[in-house]
């Protein structure tokens, strides 16, 4: 079936540090792949997204690229700050009929100055 | 746009009690998903709509769990009877579905953190 598989965290950085929260997918068609992340407190919001193969999804200095030949969509940013704790969900849905996500189990990243 | 309205934003009730969540999508939105939040289970999807026509309840945990989509800008998730393992963080989201592109973003309400003693 579709799913998706996220790196187990928690993950602790320190400020300016780069990080990187793997993400690995399975699917029968194409999907589009997505980063949502959750503040404390909040619901889950969309960090960014890529819907074809070598698309490079970026926002806030996040990044991640859609990697057709590794099935993967890992996470990225260059120097993390305080503010980007959170926990931060790799999802997928397909590009035919449905319109429903798939969701990873989430990665708690706390960031320490 | 305010976003996608819950309420209540929490909820402490006593096992066997009745419990309604209300969930207020996006205007225009066709799509609403009901998901709950645990640390053992992480995300679960429960329900969603499209049109307010239920297309999958498969998450839905059991019969005591039932959800309803009157009209397009109402939703709600009951439990009869409550049960302290359905504690959790109930959350609705709401999608529009494009004919050109199929972008799927759900926008996310800010949940209702449901306590059952």
């Amino acid at each position: 079936g579709d799913s998706v598989t996220q790196m187990e965290g928690p993950v602790t950085l320190s400020e300016e540090a780069f990080l990187t929260i793997n993400c690995t997918y399975t699917a029968t068609g194409y999907p589009s792949l997505f980063w949502y992340v959750q503040y404390p407190g909040e619901g889950l919001q969309l960090l960014l997204k890529a819907t074809k193969a070598d698309d490079k999804g970026s926002n806030k200095g996040f990044e991640a690229t859609y990697r057709k030949e590794t099935t993967s969509f890992h996470l990225e940013k260059g120097s993390v700050q305080v503010s980007d704790s959170a926990v931060y969900f790799c999802a997928l849905t397909l590009q035919t009929g449905a319109n429903n996500l798939f969701f990873g189990t989430g990665t708690r990243l706390t960031v320490i100055p | 746009d305010a976003g996608v309205i819950q309420s209540p934003r929490h909820e402490v009730t006593e096992m066997g009690q009745e419990v309604t969540l209300r969930c207020k999508p996006i205007s225009g939105h066709d799509y609403l998903f009901w998901y709950r939040q645990t640390m053992m289970r992480g995300l679960e999807l429960l329900i969603y709509f499209n049109n307010n026509v239920p297309i999958d309840d498969s998450g839905m945990p059991e019969d005591r769990f039932s959800a309803k989509m009157p009209n397009a800008s109402f939703s709600t998730l009951k439990i009869q009877p409550s049960e302290p393992r359905d504690s959790a963080v109930y959350f609705c989201a709401s999608s529009l579905l494009r004919s050109a592109r199929i972008d799927n973003e759900q926008f996310f309400g800010p949940g209702t953190r449901l306590t059952v003693l």
